[in-house]
């Protein structure tokens, strides 16, 4: 089972503000297989970015995502208010899917 | 449009069973993979299991093997998830999951809205 390891694992920001999210793998993940999503308390997550870097249907361009091997960021420009959310990133190159235990991003 | 709609909260003894349903529309039911996912309170998620409705086998986590039983009606397009022999660390809400494209490596673009599921005495 591949393990993510996401850092920090709370980011207290003002809007505005640039943030650098981390997800660890502890084995190699291809990136065509590494996937964020967000999620707002009380809903289901949300998908952010595919295949390490691609912006899913209608994600802002304000979220960028990269990374390879064992080492991926997801970046947010510059956080609107509505960014202040728990960020997880998942691997679905094989069985089973794993998340990370996430990070979350709130207001300073 | 693609849409997932899970059934209502349920709450359980544990050792006993609970099936949370996830009726879908908008799209051909056949076609693509069904995932499910829970996220116990305060945790990140976890992948249960995948479903395959063109008949194919389904697929599940080590942890949740020989425990849960992913089954379907496609007349109506509804999926089902059973899960045995509840614990209370089996508190959760549940959610359907499914990919924005055909594939069995796929991210999820769609979810369903959550089932909580509570196992208590």
């Amino acid at each position: 089972e591949i393990v993510l390891t996401q850092s920090p694992g709370t980011l207290s920001v003002s809007p505005g503000e640039k943030i650098t999210l981390s997800c660890r793998a502890s084995t190699s993940v291809r990136s065509d297989f590494l996937a964020w999503y967000q999620q707002r308390p009380g809903q289901a997550p949300r998908l952010l970015i595919y295949a390490t870097s691609t912006r899913a249907t209608g994600i802002p361009d304000r979220f960028s995502g990269s990374g390879s091997g064992t080492d991926f960021t997801l970046t947010i420009s510059r956080l609107e208010p509505e960014d202040f959310a728990v960020y997880y990133c998942q691997q679905y190159a094989g069985a089973p899917r794993t998340f990370g235990q996430g990070t979350k991003v709130d207001i300073k | 449009q693609v849409q997932l709609v899970q059934s209502g909260a349920e709450v359980k003894k544990p050792g006993a069973s609970v099936t949370v349903s996830c009726k879908a529309s908008g799209y051909r039911f056949t076609d693509y993979y069904i995932h499910w996912v829970r996220q116990a309170p305060g945790q990140g998620p976890e992948w249960m299991g995948l479903f395959n409705p063109s008949g194919g086998k389904p697929m599940f986590a080590p942890n949740f093997e020989g425990r849960i039983i992913l089954t379907s009606d496609m007349s109506t397009g509804t999926f089902y998830m059973e899960v045995r022999s509840l614990r209370s660390d089996d508190t959760a809400t549940y959610y359907c999951a499914r990919p924005g494209v055909a594939a069995r490596l796929a991210p999820f673009d769609y979810w369903g809205q959550g089932t909580l599921v509570t196992v208590s005495a």
